[in-house]
């Protein structure tokens, strides 16, 4: 089982900062990488699933990239506002049905 | 959308009950899963299913089982509930079995065990 290292464990951020979290894992022995926002008293929701060939996502003001070789993932809020203020998770599937989740990072993006 | 819904957001209960957490999706998604998350910790999987009346282990099984008799429920129990099983308990489900298959999350139930 992969070790999945999220950092910062939390941040603050002034609105309209950009800002950027690591996710890291020390190989690149999994099938997919997933990025996951959870707000305060609602369902985590899927952001991102990047591949191993190394491509970039983006949604809005969020972009992720992915590096295998380096063995990280980046997230980046570009802008930061009041509701990007959520946990973000990090989750490598390594094998059908078998996820292995960071600790998260928590965002809080004040006004 | 997918909608995953959990029965209780929050729930109190005593040393050596008998507890039963209700997950239930409504887009034929075959594969469920149960997970906990403690702070600090990263979501720990307990049990999943990627069929009716299937189930896998998790990493973290002991003193849980699970039930799917219809593909739309997968029920968490917690045989006789401990202390250390107080936790926020998330339920999610995906489409099939590739891992490019993103998750679908319930919004959790926070159990609580005194």
């Amino acid at each position: 089982i992969l070790n999945v290292e999220q950092s910062p464990q939390s941040l603050h951020v002034q609105e309209g900062d950009s800002t950027n979290f690591t996710c890291s894992f020390p190989s690149s022995n999994f099938y997919a990488l997933h990025w996951y926002r959870w707000e305060t008293a609602k369902s985590p929701e899927a952001l991102f699933v990047m591949t191993l060939n190394g491509d970039e996502k983006k949604k809005g003001r969020i972009s992720a990239t992915l590096n295998t070789k380096e063995g990280y993932s980046y997230l980046y809020i570009k802008g930061s506002q009041p509701e990007d203020s959520a946990t973000y998770l990090c989750a490598l599937a390594h094998s059908w049905g078998k996820f292995q989740f960071g600790a998260g990072t928590q965002v809080v993006v004040t006004p | 959308d997918v909608k995953v819904t959990q029965s209780s957001r929050y729930l109190v209960k005593r040393t050596g009950e008998k507890v039963f957490l209700e997950c239930v999706q409504d887009m034929d998604h075959e594969n469920m899963f149960w997970y906990r998350q403690d702070p600090g910790l990263g979501l720990r999987l307990i049990y999943f299913s990627y069929d009716v009346k299937m189930k896998e282990k998790g990493d973290i099984p002991e003193g849980y089982s699970v039930s799917r008799e219809k593909k739309e429920r997968f029920s968490l129990i917690l045989e006789s509930a401990s202390t250390n099983q107080t936790s926020m308990y998330l339920c999610a489900s995906s489409l099939g079995g590739f891992t490019n298959e993103k998750l679908f999350f319930g919004s959790g139930t926070q159990l609580s065990v005194l």
